[in-house]
């Protein structure tokens, strides 16, 4: 069974400093793999999608890669801002049918300090 | 706008008693799937549906039922038989090709009384 693992748990930055984000799953045959990101009390607001064929996936100040070969996905968020305080789950998607069925990791909660 | 809504917000539930939760997509997505969510916990699948009037169970099913009666539509169950209920539930839909990105509405936390 595909495990997702998200180090740490919790991380605090000043801000404008970059943010690191990690994830790993143990089954490296993965259709695709899907950052997002929650606010408290909120729904998920997908951030990246990166499909098994890609290596990374960009947008503005986000930066996601993938190595399946190692069971790794990290994500970047360059010049944190307080308002990219929140929680981010990474998920992974299960091979045998794709239909969008996410594996989960419990998350990084990030504060971004002023 | 496009996009998953949620009612009600907050559910309170007796001992005994079965409560519904309504999930609507406009998306004109094929598949939608609810989740469970707990303090500190990723989330757990629920039940998922990838056409009308056909679902499958997840991860956690026992004690939740579901229907797909319309595309739009995919209302969760919390019966009597789940003993654990009090969680954030959300429901999400993607489009018909595998994969492709989830949309989730903003949840619902069911209480129990």
């Amino acid at each position: 069974k595909q495990e997702v693992t998200q180090i740490p748990a919790a991380l605090s930055v000043p801000e404008g400093e970059n943010l690191v984000l990690n994830c790993s799953f143990t089954d490296s045959a993965i259709y695709n793999l899907q950052w997002f990101r929650q606010d408290p009390g909120k729904g998920l607001t997908s951030l990246l999608l990166i499909q098994s064929s890609q290596r990374e996936q960009t947008s503005g100040r986000l930066n996601a890669s993938l190595d399946k070969s190692s069971g790794r996905s990290t994500l970047y968020i360059a010049a944190s801002q307080p308002g990219d305080s929140a929680t981010y789950l990474c998920a992974v998607s299960r091979t045998t049918d794709s239909w969008g069925k996410f594996q989960f990791g419990a998350g990084t909660q990030v504060v971004v300090t002023p | 706008d496009g996009g998953i809504t949620q009612s009600p917000k907050y559910l309170f539930r007796k001992e005994g008693q079965n409560v519904t939760l309504s999930c609507e997509q406009n998306l004109n997505h094929d598949a939608m799937y609810w989740y469970r969510q707990d303090p500190g916990q990723g989330l757990r699948l629920i039940y998922y549906s990838q056409i009308v009037n056909d679902f499958q169970k997840g991860d956690i099913a026992e004690g939740y039922s579901v229907s797909r009666e319309k595309k739009e539509s995919f209302p969760l169950t919390v019966t009597s038989a789940q003993k654990n209920p009090t969680a954030f539930y959300l429901c999400a839909s993607s489009g018909r090709t595998g994969g492709e990105t989830q949309y989730f509405g903003p949840g619902t936390r069911l209480l129990v009384l």
